[in-house]
């Protein structure tokens, strides 16, 4: 069984520029997050979605980010303009439904100069 | 708000001894607490979970139990080894599947 995939594994980007980020869960699962991992903590939850739904959304900076999952399947997240402080490590995760086990992907590594 | 503390953030020993790292945490609808192992620049991967409905989980070397009482939980290993050497998250969630974790254990493990 195939796991959580994302890309880019790696972005250095500008800041003020534009950057996003995909995800494909693992097949068949409906629940999606999307979570920030910034150097030496925890994770923390950004946005989670149920099927095309977005549950919860309350952690997400609207200003500047936004998230869609079209069909309930990949999701993408989005960052415009990315500031300094958005350098971290953005992880997607999936589980079959909202109570069950949270499969991670490899995340991706995001730099702003 | 909801929070985990977790203890110690960093923990060393020497191989073949154990390990023990432990959490609280605040919300008491939380009702699962999965661990988290992650090594260095790669994702976390699911090492072990326990649902409220029961104190203690093992699986092989690795055990964790569970006080809702007391809002604790610990994650245990056993003839600790080399390859143990990651860092460990421990993480709270209610029936919403919003995982909280805590702030991570570096365990070094010493050969």
């Amino acid at each position: 069984e195939a796991g959580v995939v994302q890309s880019p594994r790696y972005k250095i980007i500008e800041k003020k520029q534009p950057v996003a980020f995909w995800c494909n869960p693992i097949s068949g699962h409906n629940t999606l997050y999307w979570y920030l991992q910034n150097l030496g903590q925890g994770p923390e939850l950004l946005i989670r979605y149920e099927n095309e739904e977005a549950v919860d959304d309350s952690q997400l900076p609207k200003d500047r980010f936004s998230a869609e999952r079209l069909k309930g399947v990949d999701s993408t997240l989005k960052i415009q303009p990315a500031e300094l402080g958005d350098s971290a490590v953005y992880l997607c995760a999936s589980s079959l439904d909202s109570g069950s086990e949270q499969y991670f992907g490899p995340g991706t590594r995001l730099t702003v100069t | 708000g909801e929070n985990v503390e977790q203890h110690p953030s960093t923990l060393s020993v020497q191989e073949g001894d154990s390990a023990v790292i432990k959490c609280t945490y605040s919300d008491s609808a939380s009702n699962y607490f999965p661990w988290y192992k992650q090594e260095l620049g790669k994702r976390p991967q699911l090492i072990i979970d326990i649902r409220s409905n029961v104190g203690e989980k093992k699986d092989q070397r690795i055990a964790v139990t569970l006080n809702k009482t007391a809002k604790h939980f610990s994650l245990h290993i056993t003839e600790t080894q080399p390859e143990d050497s990651a860092v460990y998250f421990c993480a709270a969630s209610s029936y919403t599947g919003k995982l909280i974790f805590g702030q991570g254990t570096t365990l070094q493990v010493k050969p």
